[in-house]
């Protein structure tokens, strides 16, 4: 079955710093893998998605992520965090093909001015 | 399009009612996804419908919750009595087979 480690529960970054945060997925074929941020009291809202084709995908409010099979990791990064970027973000994963789509546990983020 | 939408936003019930929690998905949309979150368990699928049939409802945690899709823009998930236990926030979400899903804004569930 499919699953998904999301290893941070936290991170604390300051405004303008870097951000990377860790999503590694278990699944034997190529799966279509998710990032989705949650702001409090809101639904999720889809950040990027990885289909196929160019490894690094592009989304919105200047994240991307990176798929690498070797390490079965689709980490998401930010080259410069703003204090709105505080949130909680979750990576997904699914097999496609109308089957389930499986949440980590989340990383909580928080941003120090 | 309005996106998912989720009726009530909030719902307080005494243990032992009924509570019926709605979803209006996205039109088009053939895949529907009742998720729980809670603070203990994070994001739990319950069950999810692929053109309105049921196909994986292992999620579902008791025979209490019940889901049903009777059309193709609409699904409602039931609660049947309910118990403190199941506070939550509970989030549908619908999408094309194969593509991104999209939640609504959750309906925020609290037994007392």
């Amino acid at each position: 079955a499919q699953s998904v480690t999301q290893p941070d529960i936290h991170i604390t970054v300051s405004e303008g710093a870097s951000l990377e945060l860790r999503c590694n997925y278990s699944y034997g074929a190529t799966p279509y893998l998710f990032w989705y941020v949650q702001s409090p009291g809101q639904g999720l809202q889809l950040l990027l998605k990885y289909f196929s084709g160019d490894t690094l995908v592009q989304g919105i409010k200047g994240f991307e992520a990176e798929f690498k099979r070797s390490q079965s990791s689709f980490n998401l990064r930010k080259p410069s965090v703003h204090w709105s970027d505080a949130a909680e973000y979750f990576c997904a994963v699914t097999t496609g093909g109308g089957n389930k789509l499986t949440f980590g546990t989340g990383t909580q983020l928080k941003v120090e001015l | 399009d309005a996106g998912v939408i989720q009726s009530p936003r909030h719902e307080v019930t005494e243990m032992g009612q009924e509570v019926t929690l709605r979803c209006k998905l996205i039109s088009g949309h053939n895949s529907l996804f009742w998720y729980r979150q809670t603070m203990m368990r994070g994001l739990e699928l319950l069950i999810y419908f692929n053109n309105n049939v049921p196909i994986d409802d292992s999620g579902m945690p008791e025979d209490r919750f019940s889901a049903k899709m009777p059309n193709a823009s609409f699904s409602t998930l039931k609660i049947q009595p309910s118990e403190p236990r199941d506070s939550a926030v509970y989030f549908c979400a619908s999408s094309l087979v194969s593509t991104e899903a999209f939640f609504g804004q959750g309906t925020r569930l609290t037994v007392v």
